[in-house]
């Protein structure tokens, strides 16, 4: 089975600009989640995605947002990008039925 | 929330045993106590989890206290491929709650 995927890689943006990245859960996955990893702060939860709605949130503004397809494959949007943004972000999926969550290899954005 | 304490850093020889310590005094009867790890330049990796009762997978070995205060995540025989942080997490619905909370984690360094 294909693992967590995420598009792209590596990004650099400039501040007040936007962005979407991208993830694709393993085959069977309904469950997508977001986080956020930074040296200050560690890894933070974005958003939970299951079946096209959002089923949890974290505590973050509202410049981040995201959604979710009917194929699972889900994109995360920030607008107006900070400095602060930059960061890895993980996209994570899991079936409902089972706790463990597998990780794609993440997007390091950059904002300069 | 309930919050997880855990060493910043430890070492171990490889090919011995590694006792990585949680403690987590305020976790509530229906929190789930899950391992997860992160080695370099890579997202987190799903370990281990429980509830009351020790586990025990091809990973690791998880040992939980009587009073469910502590635990300890056990790697039988270290081998440097090992060396990562180590998180231990609890989250409070098994299902439909992916809203994990990431600590600092654990540094595990593993020496030949």
């Amino acid at each position: 089975k294909a693992g967590v995927t995420q598009t792209p890689r590596y990004l650099i943006k400039t501040r007040g600009q936007q962005v979407t990245l991208s993830c694709s859960p393993i085959s069977g996955h309904r469950s997508v989640s977001w986080y956020q990893q930074t040296p200050g702060q560690g890894l933070q939860f974005l958003f939970e995605y299951f079946s096209e709605t959002q089923r949890n949130k974290g505590n973050f503004p509202g410049r981040f947002s995201g959604r979710q397809f009917s194929n699972s494959r889900s994109e995360m949007n920030v607008s107006t990008l900070e400095l602060g943004d930059s960061a890895l972000y993980l996209c994570a999926s899991r079936t409902d039925r089972r706790n463990e969550q597998f990780f794609g290899p993440g997007t390091r954005l950059t904002v300069l | 929330d309930a919050k997880t304490t855990q060493p910043n850093s430890m070492e171990s020889n490889e090919e011995e045993p590694v006792h990585l310590p949680c403690n987590h005094s305020t976790i509530s009867g229906t929190d789930y106590i899950h391992w997860y790890r992160q080695l370099p330049s890579q997202g987190p990796e799903y370990v281990i989890h429980g509830l009351t009762s020790n586990v025990n997978n091809r990973m690791a070995s998880l040992a939980i206290a009587e009073d469910r205060k502590s635990s300890t995540l056990i790697l039988h025989r270290a081998t440097l491929r090992d060396a990562a942080v180590y998180y231990c997490i609890l989250s409070f619905v098994f299902y439909n709650n992916n809203d994990m909370r990431f600590g600092a984690g654990t540094r595990l360094t593993v020496k030949p």
